[in-house]
């Protein structure tokens, strides 16, 4: 248990429809993250917030949205995702992004998403 | 470009040494971590080193040389539960963690 909750664990969906991951951390942390990990491929930063503000969106298609409305909730927002897009959906939080040195990061257990 | 090397995967007996290796070539530093994921679950931290040298924390150990962009994680007295996928981060520049696709480390007994 690291302290990141994530919902659901398992989510399979079709190309048509909308969907929502959701991540929560109960670590007072004031950063955090989603990365997209597919097999035997480095883990890809998705997107960052800290202290509530986007600092990085890595050129990631407009069909994936994130939300982070306070500092222990971020969601994912999917909508006409493509089979390609399938992999798992980590979140991570650390205690400030922006900090110089030390940043460890916290990882959730992950959302397996399959589009069919 | 930005670029961690790991090998892919690395097979060890139980109860021997593995040194599993990462290098890197990033625009700037500020940290590498280690990290541990097992199969269908989240990655956890294992070390991190900012400094020259190595640091050691019971049985595993990593080392970093900042001028060489080289790292390495050793783990001793293996253990079953030691089989796991081995993950390199570096910190960038803007504290960005830069990842390495991950060694997978198979303990035969």
């Amino acid at each position: 248990e690291t302290g990141v909750t994530q919902t659901p664990r398992h989510l399979v969906m079709g190309m048509t429809n909308k969907k929502s991951l959701k991540c929560e951390q109960h670590l007072g942390h004031n950063a955090m993250y989603w990365y997209k990990q597919s097999a035997k491929k480095p883990l890809e930063l998705m997107f960052v917030y800290n202290f509530k503000e986007q600092t990085e969106n890595n050129s990631v298609p407009s069909r994936f949205s994130p939300e982070c409305p306070n500092s222990s909730h971020l969601f994912l927002h999917l909508h006409t995702l493509q089979p390609e897009d399938s992999a798992l959906y980590l979140c991570a939080s650390s205690q400030d992004h922006s900090r110089a040195s030390y940043n460890e990061q916290f990882f959730g257990p992950g959302t397996r998403l399959t589009v069919l | 470009g930005q670029n961690i090397d790991q090998p892919t995967e690395m097979t060890a007996t139980e109860g021997a040494i593995v040194q599993i290796n990462c290098t890197y070539q990033t625009s700037g530093f500020n940290g590498l971590f280690w990290y541990q994921q097992h199969a269908g679950e989240a990655p956890t931290f294992l070390s991190y080193n900012v400094l020259d040298g190595l640091e050691e924390k019971g049985r595993f150990s990593s080392f970093l040389s900042r001028s060489k962009g080289y790292s390495y994680l050793l783990l001793k007295e293996l253990q079953m539960k030691d089989s796991a996928s081995y993950l390199c981060a570096v910190s960038d520049s803007n504290y960005q963690l830069i990842w390495g696709a991950g060694t997978k480390l198979i303990i035969k007994p």
